[in-house]
């Protein structure tokens, strides 16, 4: 199955800034996600990116917020702007490869917002 | 995306096979029943799917009634290194976690 490097691993920023991070899959794939966990708590899906279009949001997730970009079939990257301590999660993306392998995950990137 | 219900945790003794129940009632025809776990800190893993017939891999079984309304998946050995949340997802087109199982196995 695919393989995700995604970056960074973890990141400690200061509020009213941004942070961008980077999902790289090692084939190409159609369909890209980007989920936050935050602490305790399952996985909630942010958006869904397709190469050559808009990402599609879930309700209570805003480009403005979220804004993601997909370049291309192999990468994308997801954006959280105006970061403030709420924003403290990790943040992971996921890719879907089809029928046999599912959806790969990145190891996810640790967020902290102080 | 049809809504799934597991319990929110087991215990299983190390060696012994560990079963996981998931309810998906709501399920509809062409949507599939997978399976992830997550290890603390770590990305969700892939441990298997199916649509309507039993499933089988190396890391374990995926046993799909015949209404389809719910499953089990099965660790046939479960090792201390299989403690981990199991997600039970049905997907018909983008992938929805619940609360998941949190496994705990024991020596």
């Amino acid at each position: 199955s695919a393989v995700i490097s995604q970056k960074p691993s973890r990141d400690i920023c200061q509020r009213g800034t941004s942070l961008t991070i980077q999902c790289q899959v090692d084939s190409q794939v159609t369909m890209m996600f980007w989920y936050r966990q935050q602490p305790g708590q399952s996985l909630t899906l942010i958006a869904t990116a397709n190469q050559g279009s808009e990402a599609t949001y879930e309700s209570g997730f805003v480009i403005d917020k979220f804004p993601i970009s997909r370049p291309n079939l192999t990468f994308s990257t997801l954006t959280v702007s105006n970061m403030s301590p709420e924003d403290s999660s990790i943040y992971l993306c996921s890719a879907e490869e089809g029928a046999r392998y599912g959806y790969t995950f990145g190891s996810g990137t640790r967020l902290t917002v102080v | 995306d049809a809504k799934t219900t597991q319990p929110p945790s087991m215990d299983c003794a190390e060696g012994r096979a560990a079963n996981l129940p998931c309810n998906h009632s709501t399920i509809s025809g062409n949507e599939y029943v997978y399976w992830y776990r997550q290890i603390h800190s770590q990305g969700p893993q892939y441990i298997i799917h199916g649509l309507k017939n039993n499933e089988t891999n190396e890391m374990a079984s995926l046993i799909i009634t015949e209404d389809r309304k719910s499953s089990t998946l099965i660790l046939p050995h479960a090792t201390l290194r299989d403690t981990a949340v199991y997600y039970c997802i049905v997907i018909g087109g983008k992938l929805i976690f619940g609360q998941g199982t949190e496994l705990s196995v024991k020596p």
